[in-house]
């Protein structure tokens, strides 16, 4: 069964750095998600992508984050420099399309601790 | 305040017995959908409702959607361990294609 891949699975990092987290979705799916989930809390939408377009950043916090799809497959999730307040899972979906009747594929997420 | 408040937001039963958590929002949903999320790992679909009034089940799992399509229940019968986790609903509304989440309700099942 096809799954949507995430790594790493977990990372360690000190605050000031730099870390990337990497999501290869469904094959065939065009729409890609990135969410955060902070411990004890839903998930909440960072980056929609439709294909190679970002079709939705308004929560992204574009002033240290920062997501790229450059071939409309996988993508990238970037953060510098990590702030404490970062330390949460991360979390990347995918869909055939982007209106809400299809469904979301979930990772299994990169849990991301920040120090 | 979130869109959509879930309750309770830890529930903790023995085996065997029933239990209920809801959904609800003063907004109107297009659609809402249930999911289930285990420790490490990311959420699951369960369902998806999208009529007022419509009622779901799936083998011990009942989904109800309210008439006003602005709050949701999901009942589980003779519960088991394999039912812990982390439930939650998520809906779109009707005016764009957004999935928002809500916080979740922790469930845990003891043998």
């Amino acid at each position: 069964e096809a799954e949507v891949a995430q790594s790493p699975r977990y990372k360690i990092t000190e605050k000031s750095q730099a870390v990337a987290f990497w999501c290869d979705p469904i094959s065939g799916h065009a729409t890609l998600y990135w969410y955060r989930q902070i411990l004890g809390q839903g998930p909440e939408l960072l980056v929609q992508f439709q294909d190679e377009s970002v079709v939705d950043d308004s929560q992204l916090p574009k002033d240290r984050f920062s997501a790229e799809r450059l071939k409309g497959v996988d993508s990238t999730l970037k953060i510098q420099p990590a702030e404490l307040g970062d330390s949460a899972m991360y979390l990347c979906a995918s869909s055939l399309g982007g209106l809400p009747t299809y469904e979301q594929y979930f990772g299994p997420g990169t849990r991301l601790t920040v120090t | 305040t979130q869109l959509l408040e879930q309750s309770p937001q830890f529930l903790s039963i023995q085996e065997g017995e029933n239990l209920t958590v809801y959904c609800n929002s003063s907004s109107v949903f297009s659609s809402l959908q249930w999911y289930r999320q285990e420790p490490g790992e990311g959420p699951v679909l369960l369902v998806t409702v999208v009529t007022g009034g419509e009622v779901k089940k799936l083998k011990r799992l009942t989904f109800q959607f309210g008439d006003a399509r602005k709050d949701s229940s999901l009942h589980i019968t003779a519960a088991q361990p394999g039912d812990t986790g982390l439930y939650l609903c998520a809906a779109t509304k009707a005016a764009g294609n957004k999935l928002t989440f809500g916080g979740g309700t922790r469930v845990l099942v003891k043998p």
